[in-house]
C-alpha cells in the first residue's frame, strides 16, 4: 500500500485568495495525477505527470495548475478561488509497471 | 459523453445477501477496469481490477465479471455485511492516447441493511 498525503484536509478560503493544495508521496512513484470530485459524484481527471517537469492536463478542464519540481512532490496551486472551484480534490500515484492508481484522503475545498 | 456508465445509483441489500453492481463502457481501447471503495472522507481504495483477457476475477467476496463482447463489467460482493457500505466506483483506463488516467462511472452509494 501506497502512502500518499495530501494536505490542508479541510480548507475554507475567500473569493479571491491564491491557494495550494500539497500532495507528496513517498514511494518514488513517477505518474502522479489530480481528480476533482464532487459530493458523491465521481472523480474527473485535472491533472498528470509523468515525472519531474511533466505535467498535463486532464479530461475536465480546471483553472488550476500544477507543478512537478521533485518526484514525491505534485502541487496544485488556484491563483484566485472562486465558489465554482468548491469541491474535493484528490491525488493519486501509480507504481512504474503496475495501473493500481493509489489514492490520498483528499482535501474538501470551500470557496466562499 | 459518458464513456463509463454505473448502475445502480443507490442500492439497498440486506446482511448476508449479494450486491451486484454493473458499469457498461464505450471505448474498446481500454485495457484495465478497477473497482474502488470509498468511505465518507476518505479517498478511494482499491478493492479489485481485471484485464479484458480474463471474464472473472474472485478476491474473497469479492468478484467481478467481465463480458468484452457486451462492454460490460460488475462487482458481485457475497455475502453482504455493514461494514461493506460505502460509495463504490468503477473506471476504466486506457483511450486517452498517452494518458492512462481513470475514467471513472458516477458511483453506487450501497447500504447493506444489518
Amino acid at each position: 500500500e501506497a502512502d500518499i498525503y495530501q494536505t490542508p484536509r479541510y480548507l475554507v478560503i475567500g473569493t479571491g485568495k491564491k491557494i495550494t493544495l500539497e500532495c507528496s508521496q513517498t514511494m518514488g512513484h513517477d505518474k502522479m495525477y489530480w481528480y476533482q470530485q464532487d459530493p458523491g459524484m465521481e472523480l474527473h481527471l485535472i491533472h498528470y505527470s509523468y515525472g519531474v517537469n511533466s505535467t498535463e492536463k486532464g479530461d475536465l478542464s480546471s483553472e488550476s495548475t500544477v507543478s512537478r519540481i521533485r518526484t514525491e512532490h505534485f502541487p496544485l496551486t488556484l491563483e484566485s478561488a472562486r465558489p465554482s472551484h468548491t469541491s474535493q480534490y484528490l491525488c493519486a500515484s501509480i507504481a512504474a509497471g503496475t495501473d493500481t492508481q493509489y489514492f490520498g484522503p483528499g482535501t474538501r475545498l470551500t470557496v466562499l | 459523453q459518458q464513456q463509463v456508465k454505473q448502475s445502480p445509483q443507490s442500492l439497498i441489500v440486506q446482511k448476508g445477501g449479494i450486491s451486484i453492481i454493473n458499469c457498461a463502457y464505450e471505448n474498446t481501447a481500454f485495457d484495465y477496469f478497477p473497482w474502488y471503495q470509498q468511505f465518507p472522507g476518505k479517498g478511494p481504495a482499491l478493492l479489485i481490477a481485471i484485464r479484458p483477457d480474463v471474464s472473472e476475477k474472485k478476491e474473497g467476496r469479492f468478484t467481478i465479471s467481465f463480458n468484452k463482447s457486451a462492454k460490460q463489467f460488475s462487482l458481485h460482493i457475497m455475502d453482504s455485511q455493514p461494514g461493506d457500505s460505502a460509495t463504490y466506483f468503477c473506471a476504466a483506463k486506457g483511450g486517452r492516447g498517452g494518458a492512462d488516467g481513470l475514467t471513472f462511472g458516477k458511483g453506487t452509494h450501497l447500504i447493506i441493511q444489518p
